[in-house]
């Protein structure tokens, strides 16, 4: 079935650090891939999509790339900070059917100053 | 600009007692609902989606329950709560749009 995977946390890095947080997902369709991410008492809000092979999605610094060859969504971010201390979430969904979003297991940020 | 409300943020309820967390939407019409819940230490688990008012689609076979009286309501619930029903609670809307928007959410502990 379909499914997402992420690199297990917690994360801790210092700020001004180069993050990497890896996604890889099993799909049986073409599907539309998002990160999302949760700060300490809050809901998730959606960071950033990617909706078909080779884009790039892109917000408050992070990246992540569509890779269809790897079946994967890295998020990246060059220097981070300790207002990007979260949980990140990696998912998916297939088609146009937002009935069933497949979110990863989540990777939890620590920055340090 | 829409909005989405949950409440209560917290609640501590004791083992056998009923549950009834309530989600409203404001500033748009006929969206997609769910009830996610995030176990400690786990990803999201959707719990129930709604479609439309009345209509109801369950992921897991579990004791709790989801009703959609109201076009921009959806309550949770359960007749009586498990100790596995821990959890921190998320509500969420989507319409016409690939992504979801989630509510602040609520903690349950089940005591």
């Amino acid at each position: 079935g379909d499914s997402v995977t992420q690199m297990e946390g917690p994360v801790t890095l210092s700020e001004e650090a180069f993050l990497t947080i890896n996604c890889t997902y099993t799909a049986t369709g073409y599907p539309s891939l998002f990160w999302y991410v949760q700060y300490p008492g809050e809901g998730l809000q959606l960071l950033l999509k990617a909706t078909k092979a080779d884009d790039k999605g892109s917000n408050k610094g992070f990246e992540a790339t569509y890779r269809k060859e790897t079946t994967s969504f890295h998020l990246e971010k060059g220097s981070v900070q300790v207002s990007d201390s979260a949980v990140y979430f990696c998912a998916l969904t297939i088609g146009t059917s937002y009935d069933k979003v497949i979110f990863g297991p989540g990777t939890s940020l620590s920055v340090i100053p | 600009s829409q909005t989405i409300h949950q409440w209560p943020a917290t609640l501590v309820q004791p083992v056998g007692s009923p549950l009834s967390l309530e989600c409203t939407v404001e500033g748009t019409s006929n969206p997609n609902l769910y009830w996610y819940r995030q176990a400690a230490g786990r990803g999201l688990q959707l719990l129930f989606y709604s479609v439309g008012i009345g209509q109801i689609s369950s992921e897991v076979p579990q004791n709790l329950s989801a009703s959609r009286p109201q076009d921009r309501q959806f309550i949770l619930s359960s007749k009586k709560l498990l100790l596995s029903d821990s959890g921190f609670y998320l509500c969420a809307w989507s319409r016409d749009s690939e992504k979801l928007f989630f509510g602040s959410g609520t903690q349950l502990s089940v005591l």
